[in-house]
């Protein structure tokens, strides 16, 4: 199957540094790949959609500035938290997809700003 | 837009059945989805159901649709313990997943 992995799975990080996921897509090419963020016990929120070469649609309420997405590749997307504060600290999740198909999920990525 | 609501908690005992509900509001989703979350971990595709069908069954996983009321279901048979998890349902609309709170599925021995 489809199998998409999240790099670190897990990052403590001081406040005022920078923070860069990693999303891949290892077995397939996707065109499309999607970032949510969980808080804890909430639902999933989607916070941007990138496309494989062009800019990332970011959600309404989502600073550009602040979370910087870069899907240079067919199998690589990141996502890097800028400045981050204790509030950014979260469950970040990528997905992948190939057009409009099933989103894959990545294992997430527990953020901890301290 | 899109807006899925989904109940909180259910503990069910193993080998009974559980069932979880989820509302949503965007009637022009193609494709209505239940997820499975384990802790700490991402999203699983457990089934998901045609716009235009009633019902689903999978295995030990049963979808019901609503669509009048909008309302979607999922009956877990003889639940176990690895179905210990959060559940999300989801709606597609606009190209774009829009989730449930979740429910947390507690079984115990």
């Amino acid at each position: 199957g489809a199998v998409v992995s999240q790099h670190p799975s897990w990052v403590i990080c001081k406040s005022g540094t920078s923070v860069k996921i990693e999303c891949r897509s290892l077995d397939f090419q996707a065109t499309t790949m999607f970032w949510y963020r969980q808080f804890p016990k909430q639902s999933l929120m989607l916070m941007a959609t990138s496309n494989e070469g062009s800019k990332a649609t970011y959600e309404q309420g989502v600073e550009k500035d602040k979370f910087l997405i870069n899907h240079a590749s067919l199998t690589l997307s990141t996502l890097t938290v800028t400045s981050a504060h204790p509030e950014d600290s979260s469950f970040y999740i990528c997905s992948a997809t190939v057009g409009y198909n099933e989103q894959f999920f990545g294992p997430g990525t527990r953020l901890t700003v301290l | 837009g899109e807006d899925v609501e989904q109940s909180l908690f259910l503990s069910v005992r193993e080998g009974d059945s559980s069932v979880i509900n989820c509302t949503y509001t965007d009637s022009s989703s193609t494709y209505l989805y239940w997820y499975k979350q384990e802790p700490g971990a991402g999203l699983q595709l457990l089934t998901y159901i045609f716009s235009n069908m009633d019902m689903k069954q999978d295995q030990r996983l049963t979808v019901l649709l609503n669509k009048k009321d909008k309302h979607l279901s999922l009956r877990i048979a003889d639940t176990q313990t690895g179905d210990s998890a959060i559940y999300f349902c989801a709606e597609d609309g606009n190209n774009r997943l829009a989730f449930g709170k979740g429910n947390q599925v507690v079984v115990i021995p």
